[in-house]
């Protein structure tokens, strides 16, 4: 049980390049996140799927694209890469958990992105 | 819509003291969930304790407890015998059901030896 796995851990683009953020879950969780955190400051929601097969804007999806390609996965893609979309990016999934009766969200190890 | 505020951004105690970091919420619902998460310079965001409404005890993990006030919307989180260890950031977060989490600003945490 790997919990929430995220590729790659680091990456360096240039700007205008494109690339695609992978994150996967195990825990059969319905629920998947995507949140950008910069220095200093908490976590705001990029985009968000509550299920398979839908997705919606969180705080600060301009400049994203996500695809939830199956319950496990849920990719995020920058088309057009800014210097403003430096940070650490994190991946999430959330269900309920049985044994404790409560829902868990669980975070994945996050991929630190540098736009030059 | 529910907010979370965390009203301390950084904190700084001796090792072996107690420390509390404050935590208050805005919501009109009765059944919800809140979560203590801790963020240590490695990034990895890990969950410390949960609490859910309907219930009337204070949640307990070993050296982490909180003080769950429902009527004052307040969730404040105290660290027992304090190690260095428990340096980081503490983010303080709210959801309902299914719903979305919603963070607090987060409280950087400082543990001097």
């Amino acid at each position: 049980n790997a919990g929430v796995t995220q590729t790659p851990k680091f990456q360096v683009l240039k700007t205008g390049q494109s690339m695609t953020l992978q994150c996967a879950q195990d825990m059969n969780h319905n629920s998947m996140y995507w949140y950008r955190q910069d220095p200093g400051m908490g976590l705001r929601l990029i985009y968000y799927s509550a299920s398979e097969g839908t997705t919606d804007k969180g705080e600060v999806p301009n400049g994203y694209n996500v695809s939830r390609l199956n319950k496990r996965e849920f990719s995020l893609r920058l088309e057009s890469a800014a210097p403003s979309q430096t940070s650490v990016y994190f991946c999430a999934s959330r269900g309920r958990d049985e044994r404790e009766n409560s829902y868990e969200q669980y975070f994945g190890p996050g991929t630190r992105l540098t736009v030059t | 819509a529910q907010t979370v505020t965390q009203s301390q951004p950084e904190m700084s105690v001796q090792e072996a003291e107690t420390v509390t970091l404050s935590c208050t919420y805005d919501t009109s619902e009765n059944n919800y969930y809140l979560f203590w998460y801790k963020q240590p310079p490695s990034r990895q965001m890990i969950l410390v304790i949960r609490q859910e409404a309907y219930k009337q005890q204070n949640a307990t993990e070993n050296r982490f407890s909180v003080n769950f006030q429902k009527a004052a919307k307040s969730f404040s989180l105290k660290i027992s015998d304090s190690q260095l260890g428990d340096t980081a950031m503490y983010f303080c977060a709210f959801v309902r059901g299914a719903q979305k989490l919603v963070f607090g600003q987060g409280t950087r945490l400082t543990i001097n030896p």
